[in-house]
């Protein structure tokens, strides 16, 4: 079964400066993977997400994520966080070959902004 | 376009009762989902429709919860009897995957607060 591993439980970055949330999934082959935001009190909004091809895909409000497959890895980035940036992010992944199965989630990451 | 809603937003019960909570999902989107989401982690399935079929159910806790989704659209999650230990935000997402399409992006509504005491 596969399993995602947010490191960081929580990030404090100052406003404008550049971040890195990291994410690393465990899976026999390459999955498919997503960065959703939670806002606190919302929903699950989809950021960005990878199927196949080019391995940095550019997701909304600005951020975006590369995959590693030789470290198992997804991590978003962004090159400039606003006050509006703060936020729970999520890694999730799934399984090629069962197309609408659940995605598998990792705990997340608490984003903090300072000014 | 309209998103995939959810009622009620927030809801307090007493241990014992029963609650029930709707989803409707984006127009078009076979295939819904629920997931329950505990404080201070990722959601996590608990059962997964196409159109009206329940294809992965192996998460619900079947001696308490239930779910229908009657004519592939709209479906309830219902809790009975619900215990302290359900308090948790239920999530429902939908998406245009399933058996015979490519994978799809799930989206997802906002959730049902759920605090039982």
């Amino acid at each position: 079964a596969q399993s995602v591993t947010q490191p960081d439980i929580h990030i404090t970055v100052s406003e404008g400066a550049s971040l890195e949330l990291r994410c690393n999934y465990s899976y026999g082959a390459t999955p498919y993977l997503f960065w959703y935001v939670q806002s606190p009190g919302q929903g699950l909004q989809l950021l960005l997400k990878y199927f196949s091809g080019d391995t940095l895909v550019q997701g909304i409000k600005g951020f975006e994520a590369e995959f590693k497959r030789s470290q198992s890895s997804f991590n978003l980035r962004k090159p400039s966080v606003h006050w509006s940036d703060a936020a729970e992010y999520f890694c999730a992944v799934g399984a090629p070959g069962g197309g609408a199965d659940g995605l598998t989630f990792g705990k997340g990451t608490h984003l903090i902004i300072q000014p | 376009e309209a998103g995939v809603v959810q009622s009620p937003r927030y809801k307090i019960i007493e241990k014992k009762q029963p609650v029930a909570f709707w989803c409707n999902p984006i127009s078009g989107h076979n295939t819904l989902y629920w997931y329950l989401q505990n404080l201070g982690q990722g959601p996590e399935l608990l059962i997964r429709y196409e159109n009206e079929e329940a294809v992965d159910d192996s998460q619900l806790p079947k001696d308490r919860f239930s779910a229908e989704r009657l004519k592939g659209v709209d479906s309830t999650l219902k809790i009975q009897p619900a215990e302290l230990g359900d308090s948790a935000v239920y999530l429902c997402a939908s998406s245009l995957a399933g058996r015979e399409a490519s994978w799809s992006a799930q989206y997802f509504g906002p959730g049902t607060r759920l605090l039982v005491l």
